[in-house]
């Protein structure tokens, strides 16, 4: 069935590094959507991508939609404390999200 | 704009008893979705309800139904619960054939 595969599961990084997660699939992706969810919380919309290489920008927080639409990257530019949380990567296909596993990213002050 | 309300907020059942989860989405989303989430299995799609139809099921046992009322708000019904649905149960709200879901804060089962 489709998957979407997360890598990696955790990252534990300085306050001010760089972080990035990464979401594959075997098959070509009709869309990616990416969430955040605070330890405690529940996931919010960050983003949707829909065209192949699309790449959109948030502040510190860059995703990128690969050209063949197979792979999909989230990058923060110099963490903060507040960038702490489980990031989820999904597709949108036939009235469901299929959720990766989530990064969780823990930034040390 | 109220967001997606889901009570109760946390529960505590035995094997065996059944629990039903309420959602409120938001004012106008006429579509509501459930997903479960466990620290094992991730976040998985349960079922989706829009004008008070079922439009799609993921995989769980017939022991998990849903409906949806025309006031939009849903139940989510578990029956003979087990161990392993202990998890936290998300309803998330969309607005016609829009993408993107509005989660609610989620109903913390725990199954003794």
């Amino acid at each position: 069935g489709q998957q979407v595969m997360q890598i990696p599961q955790y990252q534990h990084v300085q306050e001010g590094e760089d972080f990035t997660t990464y979401c594959n699939s075997s098959t070509t992706l009709s869309n990616i959507q990416w969430y955040k969810q605070r330890p405690g919380g529940h996931p919010v919309f960050l983003i949707q991508l829909v065209k192949s290489g699309e790449v959109k920008k948030q502040k510190r927080l860059t995703f990128q939609f690969g050209e063949a639409k197979k792979n999909s990257s989230l990058h923060i530019t110099a963490t903060q404390t507040t960038d702490v949380g489980t990031y989820f990567c999904a597709e949108y296909n036939t009235g469901k999200l299929i959720f990766g596993q989530g990064t969780t990213l823990q930034v040390k002050p | 704009k109220a967001g997606v309300t889901q009570t109760p907020r946390y529960l505590i059942k035995t094997r065996g008893q059944q629990v039903t989860l309420s959602c409120s989405p938001i004012s106008g989303h006429r579509s509501v979705s459930w997903y479960q989430q466990t620290p094992g299995q991730g976040l998985q799609f349960l079922f989706e309800y829009f004008s008070e139809t079922q439009r799609n099921k993921g995989n769980f046992p017939g022991r998990f139904s849903g409906r949806q009322f025309s006031n939009s708000r849903s139940e989510m019904n578990v029956s003979t619960l087990e161990l392993g649905d202990s998890a936290l149960y998300l309803c998330a709200s969309s607005y016609g054939t829009q993408l993107v879901l509005t989660f609610g804060a989620g109903s913390r089962l725990t199954v003794l």
